[in-house]
């Protein structure tokens, strides 16, 4: 099976600031990459899918991209409403993996 | 609008079964796959499987085959997942969720299973 790898598994950064999360898949994907945001005690919310593609209503402060193996999510300035845990995932095919996860913080 | 509504917390003895339901509303049923992912307390998502409601065909992790099934019932556009032979590690928030292009767009509220004797 195919693994996915995030990193950093977590992240502590000023308001404003700047935050880019990787994620590494173990084979090739093609562009068949989403991400997540989970804030605490909530459900998981679909924040890009296509490894660029911005889901409807999600702000455009956040970004995705990347092909194959390597792919980046870009929070162009954090909020305070972003605190939370992101997860990437890949689905070009079963499984259907999650990365570890990356818990986002503010400084 | 699209809604997914799972049925209420469960808690089990270890080496029973568990049925969770996923009742859909606001898309055509047949249209989207339904997935289920689960998430233990403190830990990250976890993929287990799929349907499409169409046909009815699955897809499930390795790691679950043999003791999950998820099934559907198209006439009250409603996915199931039984999971059996449970542990202390199946203790869990499982989540239904939308397939959009595989990924998930819409998610179910959660449902609590609790194995414990």
């Amino acid at each position: 099976d195919i693994q996915m790898t995030q990193s950093p598994s977590s992240l502590s950064a000023s308001v404003g600031d700047r935050v880019t999360i990787t994620c590494r898949a173990s084979q090739g994907i093609s562009d068949y990459l989403a991400w997540y945001q989970q804030k605490p005690g909530k459900v998981p919310k679909l924040l890009i899918y296509a490894a660029s593609t911005l889901q409807s209503g999600v702000p455009s402060r956040f970004s995705g991209s990347g092909f194959g193996t390597d792919f980046t999510l870009t929070i162009g300035s954090l909020q305070p409403e972003d605190v939370a845990t992101y997860y990437c995932q890949k689905y070009n095919s079963a499984p259907q993996t999650f990365g570890q996860g990356t818990k986002v913080e503010i400084k | 609008q699209v809604q997914l509504v799972q049925s209420g917390a469960e808690v089990k003895k270890p080496g029973a079964s568990v049925k969770v339901s996923c009742k859909a509303s606001g898309y055509t049923f047949i249209n989207y796959y339904i997935h289920w992912v689960r998430q233990a307390p403190g830990q990250g998502l976890e993929w287990m499987g799929k349907i499409n409601p169409s046909g009815g065909s699955t897809n499930y992790a390795q790691k679950f085959q043999g003791r999950v099934t998820v099934t559907r019932d198209t006439s009250t556009t409603t996915v199931y997942i039984d999971l059996n032979s449970l542990r202390s590690e199946d203790t869990a928030v499982y989540y239904c969720a939308r397939g959009l292009d595989g990924s998930h767009d819409f998610w179910g509220q959660g449902t609590l299973v609790t194995v414990s004797s």
